[in-house]
Order: structure tokens, then C-alpha cells, then sequence
């Protein structure tokens, strides 16, 4: 089946500590996006990429950092720099161009401890 | 920067009636998507809106898009229980950023 994996479903983090939040996706999808989700509000861009080897920052990338070293993976490493770690990350991805919409995966819980 | 307000936020109704959720955004785009999401859920795709005056059903929620007014609706018919969720509209961004922005969402609670 074709679908975005994000992995763990539950991460907690002790202060301090880097984490690595994992998604992957078999959709062959050219961009690729990370949210973070606080209780009650919308979804907040953190990084996103259009292809291999490339990836801009979105509006709270501080703290966070990404790679995308192949096409169906975009890993987010949420560092101890990030003061305020706590939230639900969800992983989208979709085709360029007009009308194609985002995918999600069903999200990671991170909860710093 | 582009901003996208939804409104209500909140939004208490009883089964059977009808209510409109409104989402305006502040620059040019013709390209809005709708999704809902469950409690502690990830978001499903419901619309796809690519052009001025596009209409979309799927039971008892219509979308539709004025890109004139920057202003996309979401409406329901004959509220059930089922409906319950919150709702985000999201804009594309033009000019090759190609990355969305969303609303807050509107929660949707439907009253038995």
C-alpha cells in the first residue's frame, strides 16, 4: 500500500537530549513537509523540501534540523536548541505543480520528560 | 506573508442543521484544500480547490472558492454526529514556494 510511515507513533525526550523523528513515504512524492501541531491551533511549517539534497526552512525552524538524502525519506532531528519540544509532528508529502494535494502520516507524539 | 483565518473557531451545532465555516486568506492564490482531523488523528484530504468558483460535495459538505474575495466556504447540510472534527482550510502558496499555509481550524461539535 502506498502512504506515508512516520515513526515512532510516541518519542519522549529527556532535556537536553537530540531526537530523530523518521518519515518515509513510497508515494514517489517530489516535496516533502514537516508540522508541528499544539494543542488547539493549527498546523506550523517547520522545514519542507522539494527535492534530493535541497530543503528551505518554514516559519519555526529554530531548533529543528532535516536532511533529505533520498526521495522517499525526510527525517526531522528535533535539538536540545528547540526550548519547547512538547507537540504532535506530522509528516506530509504531495507532487509539484497545480492541485496536488498533501498527504499526512499519522504523526509522532513527542513529549519532553 | 500570507494569512489564513478561519471562522468560527469553535462551533456547537445540533443534528440536522445547517452552518457555514469560513476561510479567508490574504493574498492571491486559487489553490485551497480542505482536511479534517479526528482527536489525536492525522489530517485527511476532503477538497481540492483549484479555481475561481469551484464547487465540491461529498455528502453532506459542499466547498467552494472565490479567489476574487479570497474567501472559501465549508458547508454543512444536515449535521450528524459523525461530522464532528475540526476542520482546516489550507492555502498553496504561489511563486514556486510551493508549501501550504493553514487556518487554526474550526472545531465541530455536533449535538444529538
Amino acid at each position: 500500500d502506498g502512504g506515508i510511515t512516520q515513526s515512532p507513533k510516541y518519542l519522549f525526550r529527556k532535556e537536553g537530549q537530540n531526537v530523530t523523528l523518521s518519515c518515509e513515504q513510497n508515494l514517489n512524492h517530489d516535496a516533502m513537509y514537516w508540522y508541528r501541531q499544539d494543542p488547539g491551533q493549527g498546523l506550523r511549517l517547520i522545514y519542507y523540501s522539494q527535492i534530493v539534497n535541497d530543503f528551505q526552512k518554514g516559519d519555526i525552524a529554530e531548533g529543528y534540523s532535516v536532511s533529505r538524502e533520498k526521495k522517499e525519506s525526510f527525517p526531522l532531528t528535533v535539538t536540545s536548541a528547540q526550548k519547547n519540544p512538547t507537540a504532535f509532528y506530522l509528516c506530509a508529502s504531495s507532487m509539484l505543480g497545480v492541485g496536488t494535494e498533501a498527504f499526512f502520516g499519522q504523526g509522532t507524539r513527542l513529549t519532553v520528560v | 506573508e500570507l494569512k489564513v483565518e478561519q471562522n468560527p473557531l469553535f462551533l456547537s451545532m445540533q443534528e440536522g442543521k445547517n452552518y457555514t465555516i469560513y476561510c479567508n486568506y490574504s493574498t492571491t492564490s486559487d489553490r485551497l484544500y480542505w482536511y479534517r482531523q479526528d482527536p489525536g488523528k492525522s489530517l485527511e484530504s476532503l477538497f481540492v480547490l483549484l479555481s475561481n468558483g469551484a464547487v465540491k460535495q461529498e455528502g453532506r459538505l459542499m466547498a467552494s472558492l472565490d479567489t476574487k474575495a479570497r474567501l472559501s466556504t465549508l458547508h454543512i447540510t444536515a449535521a450528524v454526529h459523525d461530522l464532528s472534527a475540526t476542520y482546516f482550510c489550507a492555502v498553496d502558496i504561489r511563486g514556486g514556494s510551493e508549501k501550504l499555509v493553514f487556518g487554526k481550524g474550526t472545531k465541530l461539535t455536533v449535538n444529538p
